[in-house]
């Protein structure tokens, strides 16, 4: 069973609409939760949320955690096709060293 | 700085032939991580390192062997290669394991 699940899988919209990518994780001993872009190669870093309620933002893009209901969403306002991406989302459990991501949303962002 | 470097980039193996990916990171990052991802899967953690000397599994060891004998490198070492170890891998690098800095890649496929 998955720990982390993304939703949803892929997901097309055109030039200006806004979207938002759901992360959901099983509770225990949560320690952080952080998104991902990857593009054609390597993933980048994006937003860490530690605390429930606090939105992180960046140019369109924004991020908020519910610890309470177990998710996270992402939101890019305005898109631009160049978002299109694979948009991964990873926990990390309190006392371990590890990240375990979800399985990305493919998001295609057309003209 | 070159960040996180990777070689091979690309790499085509007979089953049964071992190898070794090189990963290197100039930034003195004690934390060092190997992914794999697979079309659907999102990454998955293979090993770990937090530091020189010091090395751990992750979710999917097995097949794979590492070492962490300077801050710098962490090679991955393919054992006797198999047709489902055919991925995309992934080194990252970090001060702390949620902020983790991604290499270019290696493609590998194994006949």
């Amino acid at each position: 069973e998955d720990k982390v699940v993304q939703s949803p899988l892929s997901l097309v919209v055109h030039e200006g609409d806004t979207v938002t990518l759901n992360c959901s994780y099983e509770v225990t001993n949560f320690r952080s939760l952080l998104w991902y872009k990857q593009e054609k190669k390597a993933p980048t870093f994006l937003f860490m949320l530690t605390s429930s309620g606090i939105e992180k933002k960046s140019g369109r893009l924004s991020s908020i955690l519910d610890k309470k209901e177990l998710f996270s969403i992402l939101n890019i306002t305005a898109t631009q096709t160049g978002d299109s991406a694979i948009y991964l989302c990873a926990v990390r459990w309190a006392g371990s060293y590890q990240l375990t991501f979800g399985k990305g949303t493919k998001l295609s962002v057309i003209p | 700085n070159a960040g996180v470097t990777q070689t091979p980039k690309f790499q085509v193996l007979k089953t049964g032939q071992s190898m070794t990916l090189q990963c290197a990171q100039d930034m003195n990052h004690e934390y060092m991580s190997w992914y794999r991802q697979d079309p659907g899967m999102g990454l998955r953690l293979i090993h770990y390192s937090v530091g020189a000397g010091i090395t751990d599994q992750g979710e999917v060891p097995n097949g794979y062997n590492v070492s962490r004998s300077t801050t710098e490198d962490f090679p991955l070492r393919l054992l006797s290669a198999a047709p489902s170890q055919t991925s995309v891998y992934f080194c990252a690098s970090s001060l702390n394991p949620d902020t983790q800095y991604f290499g270019p890649g290696t493609r590998l496929t194994v006949l």
